[in-house]
């Protein structure tokens, strides 16, 4: 089982390049999440989905955009990066009355 | 709004010591979940709680949901090289949505 996909697992963008950060889980999870981690600050969230067709914000949603494409794919897109993006970036799903989440393997963005 | 705290912040003990860890909240929690994260690697849930007084566990690890509701504790018996790792605890949002609150995490070292 694939679980929670994520692609790319690196990036590395200049200042002011756009990306997307691509999400997919087999689960059929209503739930779907993006969260940032930063040494010492453990995992906050940035947009979440609570099912297909919404969309909320987190607690560092600013300089983010989201797409939930349909109840797979939840991608996470930033329009200008930023050097204050710089950050691994985890995908999440879980289903709505089960709220154990199950964590992608990360992706590693640099923004130089 | 709600937060988690999590002590120790970090540790670093012997082979074969026995651990332990706790989270706090100021607000109930319904249900406490706890992660491992791997060098390099996503968030891998180890225990979930879902019932005031709860003791679980699984393997080595053994969980507790704290009666008040506001703390639960993670004890790791007879450590090995292995459990090196971040530790996170973690308890839905408010409202119904799934969204997942995470604590700052413990840093465990273990040496040989």
């Amino acid at each position: 089982n694939a679980g929670v996909t994520q692609t790319p697992k690196f990036q590395v963008l200049k200042t002011g390049q756009s990306m997307t950060l691509q999400c997919a889980q087999d689960m059929n999870h209503n739930s779907m999440y993006w969260y940032r981690q930063d040494p010492g600050m453990g995992l906050r969230l940035i947009y979440y989905s609570a099912s297909e067709g919404t969309t909320d914000k987190g607690e560092v949603p600013n300089g983010y955009n989201v797409s939930r494409l349909n109840k797979r794919e939840f991608s996470l897109r930033l329009e200008s990066a930023a050097p204050s993006q710089t950050s691994v970036y985890f995908c999440a799903s879980s289903s709505l009355v089960n709220t154990e989440a199950f964590f992608g393997q990360g992706t590693r963005l640099t923004v130089v | 709004g709600q937060q988690l705290n999590q002590s120790p912040q970090s540790m670093f003990i012997q082979e074969g010591e026995d651990v332990s860890m706790n989270c706090t909240s100021s607000s109930i929690f319904n249900t406490w979940l706890w992660y491992k994260q791997d060098p390099g690697e996503g968030p891998v849930l180890l225990i979930a709680l879902y019932k005031a007084g709860e003791l679980t566990s699984n393997g080595r690890l053994t969980a507790q949901f704290g009666t008040t509701r506001k703390d639960s504790f993670l004890n790791i018996s007879a450590s090995i090289p292995s459990d090196v790792g971040i530790y996170f605890c973690a308890g839905p949002g408010s409202g119904n949505t799934g969204k997942l609150i995470f604590g700052q995490g413990t840093t465990l070292q273990v040496k040989p």
